[in-house]
């Protein structure tokens, strides 16, 4: 199975910050990474796939990048809504796992 | 929109067999770009792949699940459906019904249902 390694597993930050989540694949995925946003007692929500493409309806202050194995995702401008625990997920290959995770707190 | 709900007993015996079904609405479940799968999450832990299916019946599973799980689809139903046999309390989660564009890009889920194994 491919490993997926998010960091930091926890992140303090204020309303306005631009805060960084970083994604490492145990092999190469090229860019076939997915960002989820979980709150408390929801469903996830699709975020962005193919590890820069904004899924319809996210705002523009969420963005992703990278390829291979290292992928980041950064939130410009955080606001209320956007405290919440955030996911990567490889969709390169079968069994398609999904990072431990990086909860988002307000400092 | 599309939406989706899953149903399903909420409690099961360890030993027994877990069945949960997905109902699609404001689309239908035979469309020849789209996967459908489950994904459960632990209380207070991480997301979990279990399979995908697609309405034509061709099916994937997590390899670790693989020999006890089974999805299958109701096309005339509009729903799929997950069963887990032999459960533990390990296999107690909040476990979600999702579409699969992409084959694995989940961008619609349903509320998700807690399934509690005792």
């Amino acid at each position: 199975d491919i490993q997926m390694t998010q960091s930091p597993s926890s992140l303090s930050a204020s309303a306005g910050d631009r805060v960084t989540i970083l994604c490492r694949a145990s092999q190469g995925i090229d860019n076939f990474l997915n960002w989820y946003q979980q709150r408390p007692g929801k469903a996830p929500r699709l975020l962005i796939f193919s590890a820069y493409t904004l899924q319809s309806g996210v705002p523009s202050r969420f963005s992703g990048s990278g390829s291979g194995t290292d992928f980041t995702l950064t939130i410009n401008s955080l606001q209320p809504e956007d405290f919440a625990t955030y996911y990567c997920q490889q969709s390169y290959g079968s069994p398609y796992t999904f990072g431990q995770g990086t909860k988002l707190e307000i400092k | 929109q599309l939406q989706l709900q899953e149903s399903g007993p909420r409690l099961v015996k360890p030993s027994e067999t877990l069945s949960l079904t997905c109902t699609v609405s404001g689309g239908s479940i035979s469309t020849n770009n789209a996967f459908w799968g489950w994904i459960r999450q632990p209380p207070g832990k991480g997301l979990e792949w279990i399979g995908t299916i697609h309405y034509s019946g061709g099916t994937d599973y997590r390899p670790s699940l693989q020999s006890r799980v089974t999805l299958s689809v109701d096309t005339s139903r509009n729903q799929f459906s997950l069963t887990v046999n032999s459960v533990t309390a390990a296999d107690t989660a909040v476990y979600f019904c999702a579409r699969l564009s992409r084959v694995s890009t989940a961008d619609y889920w349903g509320q998700g249902t807690l399934v509690i194994v005792s």
